[in-house]
């Protein structure tokens, strides 16, 4: 019984380059969240979708950023053009499409992303 | 004022003491609140949900709410090293989609042997 799954643990990108980050939700899940964490900070909230949708992306940085959740698949998260800003820690967490008001999602091991 | 607020610390205990860790929440949050740990280099991991008035129980640890006051607790009773983590403190948002969860900045506490 698996739980979130990402992939990869660690990502080393040249500045300028592509960064893409994968996230595998709960079985059953439908519902992906990602979240990031810059060093020594809190967790920010980036972007919600749910299959084939984007819920909430109102965390996402304007441009270069793009997060989607195809029918068949992972999550992906796309950082294009990376920046020593986008080193970072990404998380990403699922759940069913009906919760209680006192579920808590489980996150995955995350992707640390360093860019150099 | 942002939604869920923590003092960074470190709050650093003894071995054996109670650790209490406090968080803070604004009219914009709901009512259903999280407690995650987090271990350096690790991710986080669930603890705790509280959502009613009142205290919450489960081992040596208990969530306390206040809804009057707006805040929330985390007691961790007989504190060991291996508590040494940060502590972030989650809530849902008023008419927020989904499941979707915001964080405070977490706190970091040292349980010193």
């Amino acid at each position: 019984n698996a739980g979130v799954m990402q992939n990869p643990r660690h990502l080393v990108r040249r500045r300028g380059q592509e960064a893409r980050l994968r996230c595998s939700p709960m079985k059953g899940h439908s519902h992906v969240y990602w979240y990031r964490q810059l060093p020594e900070e809190g967790l920010k909230f980036m972007v919600y979708l749910q299959k084939e949708n984007i819920i909430d992306e109102s965390g996402m940085p304007k441009e270069r950023f793009s997060a989607e959740f195809p029918k068949e698949g992972p999550s992906i998260l796309r950082i294009q053009q990376v920046v020593r800003g986008d080193s970072a820690a990404y998380f990403c967490a699922s759940s069913p499409r009906h919760t209680q008001a006192n579920y808590g999602y489980t996150f995955g091991s995350g992707t640390r992303l360093t860019v150099v | 004022q942002k939604e869920v607020e923590q003092n960074s610390g470190p709050l650093s205990v003894p071995e054996g003491a109670i650790a209490s860790l406090n968080c803070t929440y604004s009219d914009r949050v709901s009512q259903s609140f999280f407690w995650y740990r987090q271990y350096s280099g690790k991710s986080p991991e669930l603890i705790m949900s509280i959502y009613s008035n009142g205290d919450k129980e489960d081992g040596r640890f208990t969530a306390q709410l206040n809804k009057a006051s707006q805040y929330v607790s985390l007691l961790i009773r007989d504190s060991q090293p291996s508590d040494s983590a940060t502590y972030l403190c989650a809530a849902r948002l008023r008419g927020g989609a989904g499941n979707m969860l915001t964080f405070g900045g977490g706190t970091r506490l040292m349980v010193k042997p």
